[in-house]
């Protein structure tokens, strides 16, 4: 199993939609979840962090963090074709390693 | 503020060739990171400095890869010799603790491709 991983994508979705991007991680020990975004051909860059379980929200996006089921996910809402881009998953492990998921790629059509 | 700085932003070498990296990270950040990026996938985590010490590098292959972090600041990755399979992004990140916060800051990478 790997450490982190993402919903595959790519995910599609309509402007003005809600697009949900999911995470799992497998160290329970984890304490620090982050968000980040990657444009193609650029670096990643931080657009969420939680540590609490519960919701959190920033503007159009809300990360969710369950800590008893081992899962974080992004919401967007009102999605926007600026947020078309790679959605990294980020987990800090409870040996203070950061890992990274795989990515999901979202794409969203005017 | 300056974020991460890292040069150079691409670096086209030959295979059996060294290459070096150099990273900047944010002023008053204690912990740096490299990672590399293969196409399509996520950050691999190389090496991680607390200060001058690295604290983890299990991921690094010591057989080619080496870094330094002297008095905590700067830092570089080099590779020697380099491998066809080492093209890819390599990315420079620091953060530092705040509490519970650490969210790390990347720069904008070294593109390295080996023919």
């Amino acid at each position: 199993q790997k450490e982190v991983e993402q919903n595959s994508g790519p995910l599609s979705v309509p402007e003005g939609a809600i697009a949900s991007l999911n995470c799992t991680y497998s160290d329970r020990g984890s304490q620090s979840f982050f968000w980040y975004r990657q444009y193609s051909g650029k670096s990643p860059e931080l657009i969420m962090f939680i540590y609490s379980n519960g919701d959190k929200e920033d503007g159009r996006f809300t990360a969710q963090l369950n800590k008893a089921s081992q899962y974080v996910s992004l919401l967007i809402r009102d999605s926007q074709p600026s947020d078309s881009a790679t959605y990294l998953c980020a987990v800090e492990t409870s040996y203070d390693k950061v890992i990274f998921g795989p990515g999901t790629s979202l794409s969203v059509i005017p | 503020e300056a974020g991460v700085v890292q040069s150079p932003r691409y670096k086209i070498i030959e295979k059996k060739q060294p290459v070096a990296f150099w990273c900047n990270p944010i002023s008053g950040h204690n912990t740096l990171y490299w990672y590399r990026q293969n196409l399509g996938q996520g950050p691999e985590l190389l090496i991680r400095y607390e200060n001058e010490e690295a604290v983890d590098d299990s991921q690094l292959p010591k057989d080619r890869f080496s870094a330094e972090r002297l008095k905590g600041v700067d830092s570089t990755l080099k590779i020697q010799p380099a491998e066809l399979g080492d093209s890819a992004v390599y990315l420079c990140a620091s953060s530092s603790r705040q509490g519970a916060n650490t969210e790390a800051f990347f720069g904008q990478g070294t593109r390295l491709t080996v023919v």
